[in-house]
């Protein structure tokens, strides 16, 4: 069965380094999700690709934080520097198109995450 | 107060009870999604319901769109259901897609 594929799964690293993420979305999905998750509370989306195209970063933290998916394809997460509020579980979702082969689809597929550490 | 609410926050349970986990949510709503998280931290698409009730083994999912009210339940509780149950809606007019997670509730099933 397809998934949604990350890496790393954990990541220790100091505060001030650069740290990157990478999401491999299930083949044939146009949208793919970034999502930042704090101990005991639900996700909260960081930002949002339909193909290689932006649709939502309006919640990423710009200043230290940048996404991309070049080919529309695979899609990497960066952090630099990092922050000890950066600790968390990141994870990456991806759906396929809707129905008439456009927009999004409601159903998200999860990847297992990569739980980040800053020291 | 956020735009979507979950109780209870944690639930202990003896193997073989029947679980209810409650949302409610105060957006209008195109789908409303149980997802399981299991302490790995994979998340796993329960159920995706927009009316009426979906049943899935001992899963069943029910949402009630006039009083914006969704009920997760389990029958015959087995520890292996251990896990945080997370109730999301994908919101009417929001950003294409996205989905407004609550903060989940925390499930232990005890033999």
């Amino acid at each position: 069965e397809a998934e949604v594929a990350q890496s790393p799964r954990y990541k220790i690293t100091e505060k001030s380094q650069a740290v990157a993420f990478w999401c491999d979305p299930i083949s044939g999905h146009a949208t793919l999700y970034w999502y930042r998750q704090i101990l005991g509370q639900g996700p909260e989306l960081l930002v949002q690709f339909q193909d290689e195209s932006v649709v939502d970063d309006s919640q990423l933290p710009k200043d230290r934080f940048s996404a991309e998916r070049l080919k529309g394809v695979d899609s990497t997460l960066k952090i630099q520097p990092a922050e000890l509020g950066d600790s968390a579980m990141y994870l990456c979702a991806s759906s396929p198109r809707g129905e008439r082969g456009y927009g999004y689809a409601d159903t998200q597929y999860f990847g297992p995450g990569t739980r980040l550490t800053v020291l | 107060k956020n735009e979507v609410e979950q109780s209870p926050q944690n639930l202990t349970a003896q193997e073989g009870e029947f679980i209810t986990i409650n949302c409610s949510y105060s957006v209008g709503i195109s789908a409303l999604h149980w997802l399981q998280q299991h302490p790995g931290g994979g998340i796993v698409s329960l159920f995706m319901l927009s009316s009426g009730k979906k049943k899935h083994g001992r899963l069943i999912a029910t949402i009630n769109i006039q009083e914006k009210h969704s009920s997760l339940h389990i029958t015959a509780s087995h520890p292996r259901d251990s896990a945080v149950y997370i109730c999301a809606v994908t919101s009417r007019g929001g950003s294409q897609g996205n989905l407004i997670f609550g903060k989940g509730t925390k499930l232990s099933v005890k033999p």
